[in-house]
């Protein structure tokens, strides 16, 4: 059963442009959704957190936003870089129990 | 930079032989997770400590892997008798507590040939 559930599979942008990545989950529980990124032959990386008490959060050219009554969230990337080229996971947790996963987002931004 | 540190980086085995792998969370974390990656992405939660217990295992942890995090040593995962299906990349993350922010790292990727 997939809990984190990740749209799309694959994504290209140019750069400058906007990547809208989305992510939905099942368990209204869950109050924690961090987004990480994961460069090939790198481990995954926090890249940005939310939790529920607020429905967007921002961190320079990377923003969240988040619809809790329709349980899903997504992660928009500001004038791409080919550097933020890399595979994006989105996760859920709440407290006292692990983080789950999505599949997974691979972005390609091209110059 | 994640400063948790896992060993081998890889690790090749023959079907039915153990496979063993460490962690040493970073420094001040109590809770240690281990996720298996397989080449699809996809993220399978094997076993989670707060120091030397056990939060949380699912049942395949319960079979042939058995995992330990003894107070002043690394922490390990070891597959019993591999199979070709155990084949990915795995993955141990630490954290300051529960229901916050992980560090992964760089993970042991196991070939069973």
């Amino acid at each position: 059963q997939q809990q984190v559930r990740q749209s799309p599979q694959s994504l290209t942008v140019w750069e400058g442009e906007t990547a809208i990545l989305n992510c939905s989950y099942e368990d209204s529980t869950f109050d924690y959704f961090p987004w990480y990124w994961q460069f090939p032959r790198e481990s995954p990386a926090l890249l940005i957190a939310i939790r529920p008490v607020s429905n967007k959060k921002e961190d320079g050219r990377f923003t969240i936003f988040f619809n809790k009554r329709e349980k899903k969230l997504s992660l928009h990337i500001t004038d791409s870089q080919p550097g933020d080229s890399a595979t994006y996971f989105c996760a859920a947790s709440y407290s006292g129990t692990y983080q789950r996963f999505g599949t997974g987002t691979k972005l390609q931004v091209v110059p | 930079n994640s400063k948790v540190i896992q060993t081998p980086r890889y690790l090749v085995k023959g079907q039915g032989q153990k496979a063993k792998m460490r962690c040493i969370p970073e420094k001040g974390h109590p809770v240690v997770f281990w996720y298996q990656q397989n080449k699809n992405n996809e993220f399978k939660f094997l076993i989670n400590f707060q120091n030397q217990e056990v939060l949380q295992q699912i049942d395949m942890t319960e079979k042939r892997f058995s995992a330990e995090c003894p107070s002043n040593s690394p922490c390990s995962l070891e597959i019993q008798s591999s199979e070709a299906g155990d084949s990915a990349l795995y993955l141990c993350a630490s954290s300051l507590e529960e229901n916050t922010e992980v560090f992964f790292g760089k993970g042991t990727r196991l070939t069973v040939v």
